[in-house]
């Protein structure tokens, strides 16, 4: 079956450090992975996703390169920032009619001044 | 700004007690979900509607959960009885579906059930 794996939080940063969220995957044939944000008390919010191999989403800063050489799609940011403090979440869905989409465990990333 | 809206968004409860959670997905999508969260397992689903039709609910307590989706406009997720272990975040998203494409979940604000 389907399975995402990310690094344990909490992830705790100075603001303006460099981000990585490790973030590897397991499934049949092609799927689609994506990162979605939770702010607090909010629900997930998309953040960013890539189709295909070797496709790079970006959004708000943050970039994710689909590598399905190491089946990874490691979450990336130059410089964060205190707004960025939020639990963020990896996800992977299959092509084909099911659809389901299946969610990493969270990490959780505080930003401190 | 088309959104997914949840009601109601705080429920405290005595053991043994219906719940009844409220969602109206956003308007023209095909899909709805019915997810929980809490610290010790993270975000699981519950229950997927696509086109109104039930297509996995194998993340249900089946003897305690029920799903459905009167109409289009909306889903509703009960628990009767009611226990402790029920407390959680329950989030409700919906999106657009086709055989081809896999649009973006969008997600509710959740409704907070406490269960004492």
């Amino acid at each position: 079956g389907n399975s995402v794996t990310q690094m344990e939080g909490p992830v705790t940063l100075s603001e303006e450090a460099f981000l990585t969220i490790n973030c590897t995957y397991t499934a049949t044939g092609y799927p689609s992975l994506f990162w979605y944000v939770q702010y607090p008390g909010e629900g997930l919010q998309l953040l960013l996703k890539a189709t295909k191999a070797d496709d790079k989403g970006s959004n708000k800063g943050f970039e994710a390169t689909y590598r399905k050489e190491t089946t990874s799609f490691h979450l990336e940011k130059g410089s964060v920032q205190v707004s960025d403090s939020a639990v963020y979440f990896c996800a992977l869905i299959n092509s084909g009619g099911y659809q389901k989409v299946t969610f990493g465990t969270g990490t959780k990333l505080q930003v401190i001044p | 700004d088309a959104r997914v809206t949840q009601t109601p968004r705080h429920k405290v409860t005595e053991m043994g007690q219906e719940v009844t959670m409220r969602c109206q997905p956003i308007l023209g999508h095909n899909t709805v979900f019915w997810y929980r969260q809490t610290m010790m397992q993270g975000l699981e689903l519950l229950a997927y509607f696509r086109n109104r039709a039930p297509l996995d609910d194998s993340g249900m307590p089946k003897d305690r959960f029920s799903a459905e989706m009167p109409d289009a406009t909306l889903a509703t997720l009960k628990i009767q009885p009611s226990e402790p272990r029920d407390s959680a975040v329950y989030f409700c998203a919906s999106g657009l579906v086709s055989p081809l494409q896999y649009n973006e979940q969008f997600f509710g604000p959740g409704t907070r059930l406490t269960v004492l």
